[in-house]
């Protein structure tokens, strides 16, 4: 296992445009986490599954913005009408259950909106 | 809301020489975690140290430890004999000890010189 993964590495967009991300975590982790860190900032909390199910979303996190875990391996990030202030690092963590257990990250996406 | 602040956008050392940064943080909880997670330009997070609120001892992990100050609310960290390698943001970041997401500073860029 490398550590969690995320594809793609960039992404340049149009305003208007729908993007996706995926995120695949590390295989025995059964928490995965999405975080967005603008420039300058530390990451934000977005949204938390533990396996399957989706157990918190920041208020950060609106209408536009959805995520999946569908079998609770990999997860996506789905970003429908992105305007400017989308643009971001978007940052995907996977840990294993229990209390003060060590979130591994992965690379990140770049996303630009133009 | 936890809040995380690092007051120290940039911070420079020199090679072998010691360095602390800082971070405070406010929370009403009586169980959470502390960390200090490492942010080099490739952009992957990775932790450097841990506490639990309930430990009053001090983590140390081989040149890096903290100084944990629960009733100031405050959480340095120590890096000791600095390298080349250690040039990279630092966050603190602080975690509930009933949620599993973590809340981070802004970050402090270490710059360590020869």
């Amino acid at each position: 296992d490398t550590g969690v993964s995320q594809d793609p590495r960039h992404k340049i967009t149009k305003r208007g445009q729908n993007v996706t991300f995926r995120c695949d975590p590390i295989s025995e982790h059964n928490r995965l986490y999405w975080y967005r860190q603008t420039l300058g900032q530390g990451p934000e909390f977005l949204t938390y599954f533990q396996n399957e199910a989706q157990l918190e979303k920041s208020r950060l996190l609106s209408d536009r913005f959805s995520a999946e875990r569908p079998k609770g391996s990999f997860s996506t990030l789905e970003i429908q009408r992105t305007e400017q202030g989308d643009s971001a690092m978007y940052l995907c963590a996977s840990s294993s259950q229990g209390p003060n257990t060590e979130a591994f990250f992965g690379q990140g996406t770049r996303l630009t909106v133009v | 809301a936890q809040t995380v602040t690092q007051s120290q956008p940039e911070m420079s050392v020199q090679e072998a020489e010691t360095v602390t940064l800082s971070c405070t943080y406010d929370t009403s909880e009586s169980d959470y975690y502390l960390f200090w997670y490492k942010q080099p330009p490739s952009r992957q997070m990775i932790l450097v140290i841990r506490q639990e609120a309930y430990k009053q001892q001090n983590a140390t992990e081989n040149r890096f430890s903290v100084n944990f100050q629960k009733a100031a609310k405050s959480f340095s960290l120590k890096i000791s004999d600095s390298q080349l390698g250690d040039a990279a943001m630092y966050f603190c970041a602080y975690m509930s000890g009933t949620a599993s997401k973590l809340t981070f500073g802004t970050g402090t860029r270490l710059q360590v010189t020869l």
